[in-house]
């Protein structure tokens, strides 16, 4: 079935380094992808999307690419802030607009 | 987008009781989703909420122990039933269909723990 693989984390980084967290998927068919961010204590926010081969998402800063051939939807950052951290999950859209997640990376900026 | 409102935010529950989250979004919407997301772990889908119907179950997941009821397109609830420990959880609401049918969009949030 589908599935996605999310680079392992935790991840901690110092302000205004470049991020790139990984994530590969599996599935049938062409599906959408997705990033979505859960700060501390709250809901998930859709963070970017990307509907087929080759679209770029792009929002508050943070960009990924949906590569067919590798099957990849990296998320980079090139400057993160102490407000990026949270948990980052990659997601694909599969038939019957169902989402199945990536395990998710929980990422901490330190000033 | 959508505005999503979840009710308990968070609950503190005994061993066997029930407890039953509500999820009201501020507009029609045709697809209403519901997922469980276990401590330190991702996001697993419970099923989906069906306007007028039966919820449709994914595997692993019963409707004896989560009823599912969706009365109209703007309402949904999610009946944990006689809990265990191992149900503490955050129970989350999406809806899909607003902008596009494939994005969802996701409530705060019911967090759970089962004493």
């Amino acid at each position: 079935g589908d599935s996605v693989t999310q680079m392992e984390g935790p991840v901690t980084l110092s302000e205004e380094a470049f991020l790139t967290i990984n994530c590969t998927y599996t599935a049938t068919g062409y599906p959408s992808l997705f990033w979505y961010v859960q700060y501390p204590g709250e809901g998930l926010q859709l963070l970017l999307k990307a509907t087929k081969a080759d679209d770029k998402g792009s929002n508050k800063g943070f960009e990924a690419t949906y590569r067919k051939e590798t099957t990849s939807f990296h998320l980079e950052k090139g400057s993160v802030q102490v407000s990026d951290s949270a948990v980052y999950f990659c997601a694909l859209s599969s038939r019957a607009q169902k989402l199945v997640f990536g395990q998710g990376t929980r990422l901490t900026i330190n000033p | 987008s959508a505005v999503i409102s979840q009710k308990p935010s968070r609950d503190i529950c005994q061993r066997g009781t029930s407890l039953t989250i509500q999820c009201q979004v501020d507009s029609q919407v045709t697809m209403m989703f519901w997922y469980r997301q276990q401590p330190g772990q991702s996001l697993t889908l419970i099923a989906t909420a069906n306007q007028g119907s039966e919820a449709t179950y994914e595997s692993g997941f019963v409707i004896d122990k989560f009823p599912i009821s969706r009365p109209n397109l703007t309402f949904s609830t999610l009946t944990v039933s006689n809990m265990s420990p191992e149900d503490s959880s955050i129970y989350l609401c999406s809806v899909g269909g607003v902008e596009a049918k494939n994005i969802q969009y996701f409530g705060a949030g019911t967090r759970l723990s089962v004493l």
